[in-house]
């Protein structure tokens, strides 16, 4: 079946960088797909890659996939207080279009 | 980035009353949204998609007459939770799926309901 596992906390000191791991069981996975939840709030989209991609940049956010190992990381540089939150991996298989399969989510905690 | 309007952001109810919720895209059309529910300190689970023009698919498990969803027009889809009980407290949220695309999916601010 369709799962995806993320580590569930990650404490980093401010200006480090931070990466949040994930992995998931469907090989037909279409897109992956980062998005961040601040306490009471909704789901902000992140970043997203297709899976025939292997890397993704954009600003401060670096997206590695290895489909192999079905292996999906989220690499934040200069990590600020800000960016504390709740951070989710998820998929989209390939048989539904819009359809996500989430993570557990990985609580990112950023030390001053 | 496209923003996606959900309202209320906080209800509460008493027992046995009915809830809409509304999730608009605001500057996209979406013939598509979902509904999804999230639990205190968990990942959210689908509930059902919602078509525009058509009837939602609802996943297993989930009550297709107790979580009513319509969704009237490229722009606006309605949950409607019925006869709510204090087990359907829960943060619902709604995305949507940019028309003409495959990926570009779009979650609201989410509501966070509590019946007593």
């Amino acid at each position: 079946g369709e799962d995806v596992e993320q580590s569930l906390f990650l404490s980093v000191r401010e200006g480090d960088s931070s990466v949040i791991n994930c992995t998931y069981t469907d090989s037909s996975s279409t897109y992956l797909y980062w998005y961040k939840q601040e306490p009471g709030a909704g789901l902000q989209l992140l970043t997203y890659i297709f899976s025939n991609m292997d890397m993704k940049q954009d600003q401060r956010l670096t997206v590695l996939l290895n489909k192999k190992d079905k292996h999906l990381s989220l690499r934040i540089a200069d990590t600020q207080t800000g960016d504390s939150a709740i951070y989710f991996c998820a998929e989209m298989p390939g048989s539904n279009t819009g359809k996500l399969i989430f993570g557990q989510g990985t609580t990112l905690q950023v030390k001053p | 980035g496209a923003v996606v309007s959900q309202h209320p952001s906080r209800v509460i109810c008493k027992s046995g009353t009915s809830v809409k919720i509304e999730c608009r895209s605001l500057d996209f059309q979406a013939t598509t949204m979902f509904w999804y529910r999230q639990f205190p300190k968990q990942s959210l689970m689908l509930m059902a998609t919602s078509n525009e023009g058509s009837k939602a698919t609802y996943e297993q498990g989930v009550e297709k007459d107790k979580f009513l969803i319509n969704h009237a027009s490229l722009t606006l889809s309605t949950l409607t939770v019925t006869s709510a009980h204090p087990e359907d407290s829960s943060f619902y949220i709604c995305s949507a799926l940019a028309a003409g695309t495959n990926e570009k999916l779009f979650f609201g601010s989410g509501t966070q309901l509590s019946v007593l």
